[in-house]
């Protein structure tokens, strides 16, 4: 078990670039979460994927930003046409969802910086 | 009202010395709790969760439970420089079985040698 993956680890872009995150969760969770992280704030929630199906999608989310799990394992987050407010850790985040006191881990994140 | 409530510090112990990190949350139904540790531009790792009131200990980690006061505390005994960093505490506030995970924005600890 290798723990959960993110790639790429850094990504720098022009503003209205898209862009394309992918996590790999660690293997036989269910249950997969994004973040994002701003400097001198906690993980903000995103979305989250019980198997294939998006279950929640924060209201912070605009409609530039999509998530998407195809296969129940690995899972992309897009951006489209980033803004510099897009600047910002995002995190992965995996958990067994065997009982409702499971437990999130987290993946190294990928640090995106949009000039 | 923030959902989770931390001092975000720095909190500065002396090396040895017992350092006290505190986390109050406003969700009266939520049911379980974690304590991350952030170093800095690194990912939260798991520290400790707790889910009944009361102490856990872990370790040189204690937390600390009180869903009447909405109150949860996480203790580290015998500091070490390598604790420094940012601590963050997690409620998970949604209903059964479901795990939506609201962070505080972090306590710094800072360990002198």
């Amino acid at each position: 078990d290798t723990g959960v993956s993110q790639d790429p680890r850094h990504k720098i872009t022009k503003r209205g670039q898209n862009v394309t995150f992918r996590c790999d969760p660690i293997s036989e969770h269910n249950r997969l979460y994004w973040y994002r992280q701003t400097l001198g704030q906690g993980p903000e929630f995103l979305t989250y994927f019980q198997n294939e199906a998006q279950l929640e999608k924060s209201r912070l989310l605009s409609d530039r930003f999509s998530a998407e799990r195809p296969k129940g394992s690995f899972s992309t987050l897009e951006i489209q046409r980033t803004e510099q407010g897009d600047s910002a850790m995002y995190l992965c985040a995996s958990s067994s969802g065997q009982r409702s006191t499971d437990t999130q881990y987290f993946g190294p994140g990928t640090r995106l910086t949009v000039l | 009202q923030k959902e989770v409530e931390q001092n975000s510090g720095p909190l500065s112990v002396p090396e040895g010395a017992i350092a006290s990190l505190n986390c109050t949350y406003s969700d009266r139904v939520s049911q379980s709790f974690f304590w991350y540790r952030q170093y800095s531009g690194k990912s939260p790792e798991l520290i400790m969760s707790i889910y009944s009131n009361g102490d856990k200990e872990d370790g040189r980690f204690t937390a600390q439970l009180n869903k009447a006061s909405q109150y949860v505390s996480l203790l580290i005994r015998d500091s070490q420089p390598s604790d420094s960093a940012t601590y963050l505490c997690a409620v998970n506030s949604g209903p059964g079985g479901y795990q939506k995970v609201t962070f505080g924005t972090g306590t710094k600890l800072q360990v002198i040698p």
